[in-house]
């Protein structure tokens, strides 16, 4: 099935270092989902960006919405030991209904 | 507001049998997809209903179906299951018509032996 190119695939950080991942596809998107999932959990959704260019924050969250529309990219900062679990993109193509998903970026902090 | 609600939470089947599983999306929301997650595919769309129509399949074979109820619920069946269904299945609800947002259940782990 189809995926979306998720980097980095995993992470080791020390807790308080800041945190970057990204997302890219070949297609054109129209919305990004960035979601948290942990082990035995449904994903939860952290963010939600709806427009090229737009950069949204929630707490030490920060999405952008690449300019190109094939891209985003997720930052944490300042990582705290709950921050682990697997990060995954989103990716919506207009009129289709659907979502693709990243491969997902695992993160895992050390205290 | 209650969230995505899934169940059964756990299922185990044997090689043949065949399996439906419940979503009740978020109160007011139309919409509900569900995925299928495993290790090796990481989540995989199955299918989009809104209204109780179904108006997006993915590259799934003919096993695997859905409906979609007048109060938004929603079930997928898997028939003849295989060892390779094995996966968590997971739901997730949006608004609509456009689905723009979409919240997810906890999931139901479907154990195939």
């Amino acid at each position: 099935g189809q995926q979306l190119n998720q980097s980095p695939q995993s992470m080791f950080i020390q807790e308080g270092e800041d945190v970057s991942m990204n997302c890219t596809s070949s297609s054109i998107f129209n919305t990004w989902l960035w979601y948290k999932q942990e082990p035995g959990e449904g994903p939860v959704l952290l963010i939600a960006l709806y427009k090229a260019g737009e950069l949204t924050s929630n707490g030490r969250l920060t999405a952008q919405f690449g300019i190109t529309r094939k891209d985003s990219f997720l930052n944490i900062s300042a990582s705290i030991p709950s921050d682990v679990g697997i990060y995954f993109c989103a990716g919506q193509t207009s009129g289709t209904y659907k979502y693709i998903f990243g491969t997902g970026t695992r993160l895992k902090v050390l205290a | 507001k209650a969230g995505v609600t899934q169940t059964p939470r756990y299922l185990i089947k044997t090689r043949g049998q065949q399996v439906t599983l419940s979503c009740s999306p978020i109160s007011g929301h139309r919409s509900v997809s569900w995925y299928q997650q495993t290790p090796g595919q990481g989540l995989q769309f199955l299918f989009e209903y809104f209204s109780e129509t179904q108006r997006n399949k993915g590259n799934f074979p003919g096993r695997f179906s859905g409906r979609q109820f007048s109060n938004s619920r929603s079930e997928m069946n898997v028939s003849t299951l295989e060892l390779g269904d094995s996966a968590l299945y997971l739901c997730a609800s949006g608004t609509g018509p456009s689905t723009d947002t979409q919240y997810f259940g906890p999931g139901t782990r479907l154990t195939v032996l």
